[in-house]
C-alpha cells in the first residue's frame, strides 16, 4: 500500500540552525501539508502546496519557514533559524486531490536545543 | 477551530464494539465529517469520512444522524491496536486544511 515518508525519523539541531525536513508523498498525488503537533498538543495546519505554490498558510507558517518541491518527489520543510519552540513532530500529508483524503507520514521529531 | 465536541476520553474491551460520538451542531450543507486517528505520536491515520448517508470500509462504520448535526464511528470489534486518540473533523468547505480538535482518546482493555 502506498504511504508518505518522512526523514529523519528524528533530527536534533543547536538553536539558530537551519533544519531541512523531508518528505515523499505518495507517488500520483499532487496535493501536499505539512502539519505540525508540539509534544501534548493538537494537531496544527501550516501549509499547503500545489503546482508549485503555496495554497494556504497558517500564522505559524512565518517567513523563517519555507516549503519546496525539488524535484518530482520531495517535498521539503526547512526552518531557517530553530528556535527552542520549534521542538515539535512535523508531518508531512498528501492527497491526490484538493479536499480529498490526506494520508500522513510518521512524522519527524525535531529537537531543538 | 474545530467545529465539533467529543468527549475526552472512552474506555472499551477487547471484542466490543466501541462507538465514539461526535456533535457538530454548525455544520453546513456540504461539509463533509472525516475521522482520523492517532496512535501515540504517530502520524494521523485516516479511518473514514461521509456527507450524509451511512458510510462502512473495511476498518469502521459511520454514522450520520438525519440533521448531520452529530455522528459516531463504530468499531465492530475493537482490539488492543485500537487504543489511540480519535479525531472528528469537519472539513469546512473554504479551505483544505484540516482542524484537529483534542478528540476522544480511546482505551480498548484486555
Amino acid at each position: 500500500e502506498p504511504e508518505v515518508t518522512q526523514t529523519p525519523s528524528h533530527q536534533v539541531t543547536q538553536m539558530g540552525q537551519e533544519v531541512i525536513l523531508r518528505c515523499v508523498p505518495i507517488s500520483n498525488h499532487l496535493y501536499f501539508y505539512w502539519y505540525r503537533q508540539i509534544l501534548g498538543q493538537k494537531v496544527e495546519f501550516l501549509v499547503s502546496f500545489y503546482n508549485n505554490e503555496i495554497s494556504e498558510k497558517s500564522e505559524i507558517f512565518d517567513d523563517q519557514f519555507s516549503v519546496e518541491r525539488p524535484d518530482g518527489s520531495n517535498f521539503t520543510l526547512k526552518i531557517r533559524s530553530t528556535k527552542l519552540e520549534d521542538s515539535a513532530m512535523y508531518f508531512c500529508a498528501s492527497s491526490i486531490s484538493e479536499k480529498n483524503i490526506q494520508y500522513f507520514g510518521a512524522g519527524t521529531r525535531l529537537s531543538v536545543l | 477551530d474545530a467545529k465539533t465536541t467529543q468527549p475526552t476520553s472512552m474506555d472499551c474491551a477487547e471484542g466490543r464494539a466501541a462507538n465514539l460520538p461526535c456533535n457538530h451542531s454548525t455544520i453546513s450543507g456540504n461539509e463533509y465529517v472525516y475521522w482520523y486517528r492517532q496512535i501515540h505520536s504517530q502520524g494521523p491515520q485516516y479511518i473514514i469520512h461521509g456527507l450524509k448517508n451511512n458510510e462502512t470500509n473495511e476498518m469502521a462504520s459511520l454514522i450520520i444522524t438525519e440533521d448531520r448535526k452529530s455522528s459516531t464511528l463504530i468499531l465492530p470489534h475493537a482490539t488492543l491496536r485500537d487504543t489511540a486518540v480519535y479525531y472528528c473533523i469537519v472539513r469546512v468547505g473554504n479551505t483544505d486544511k484540516l482542524i484537529f480538535g483534542t478528540g476522544t482518546r480511546l482505551q480498548v482493555f484486555p
